[in-house]
């Protein structure tokens, strides 16, 4: 079962704009959520997370936003950049393991 | 420290072989995981260790799969015997705590069985 869901395979964006990628899960005993950015070729890497007990966490041009009611986190990357052009994964945790999304891949056009 | 270290980067062979993935953790991590990344699935979790014990192995496939962790530098994940639907790229990762830091990731296996 698919207990953490990307539903947008991909997201084309203009350089400068903000690019929304979303992420939704149904295991209310997660309570930890992570987004991870992966370039082909290499393993993904650790971009930027959030607890359960917050609904905003934001680090330069990344946002994530996390609705515990609706059971759905989003990553904003403002002003977008073509070298965020990778795929992201989001991810989701209760301590005893971590459940990934299919990921989404994010094509920012200069 | 050189990160999750995994061998071989590429693994071509055939269907009915043997094969077997390596990793080598981040020292100090106690907390290892297997990932399989597929088109169709996207990345999925096989089996993660916490000092060195399989903690949860219910995402491996079938018993073809199995995975070991004699030490704590050490794992290996082996298929026996291959099937060309195993062709995909198996990430490593390790953690100092399970699942609530951050996972770093080794460079992934790509295994291509014909």
């Amino acid at each position: 079962d698919q207990q953490v869901k990307q539903n947008s395979p991909s997201l084309s964006v203009q350089e400068g704009r903000i690019s929304i990628l979303n992420c939704d899960y149904t295991n209310s005993m997660f309570d930890y959520f992570l987004w991870y950015k992966k370039y082909p070729a290499e393993g993904p890497t650790f971009l930027i997370s959030i607890s359960s007990i917050k609904d905003k966490n934001e680090d330069g041009r990344f946002t994530v936003f996390l609705n515990k009611s609706a059971k759905h986190l989003s990553l904003h990357i403002v002003p977008s950049q073509p070298g965020d052009s990778a795929v992201y994964f989001c991810a989701a945790t209760n301590n005893n393991d971590m459940r990934f999304g299919a990921g989404t891949r994010l094509t920012v056009k200069p | 420290d050189a990160g999750v270290i995994q061998s071989p980067r590429h693994e071509v062979t055939e269907m009915g072989q043997e094969v077997t993935l390596r990793c080598k953790p981040i020292s100090g991590h106690n907390s290892l995981f297997w990932y399989r990344q597929t088109m169709m699935r996207g990345l999925e979790l096989l089996i993660y260790f916490n000092n060195n014990v399989p903690i949860d192995d219910s995402g491996m496939p079938e018993d073809r799969f199995s995975a070991k962790m004699p030490n704590a530098s050490f794992s290996t994940l082996k298929i026996q015997p291959s099937e060309p639907r195993d062709s995909a790229v198996y990430f490593c990762a390790s953690s100092f705590r399970t699942g609530r830091l951050a996972q770093y990731f080794g460079p992934g296996t790509r295994l291509t069985v014909l």
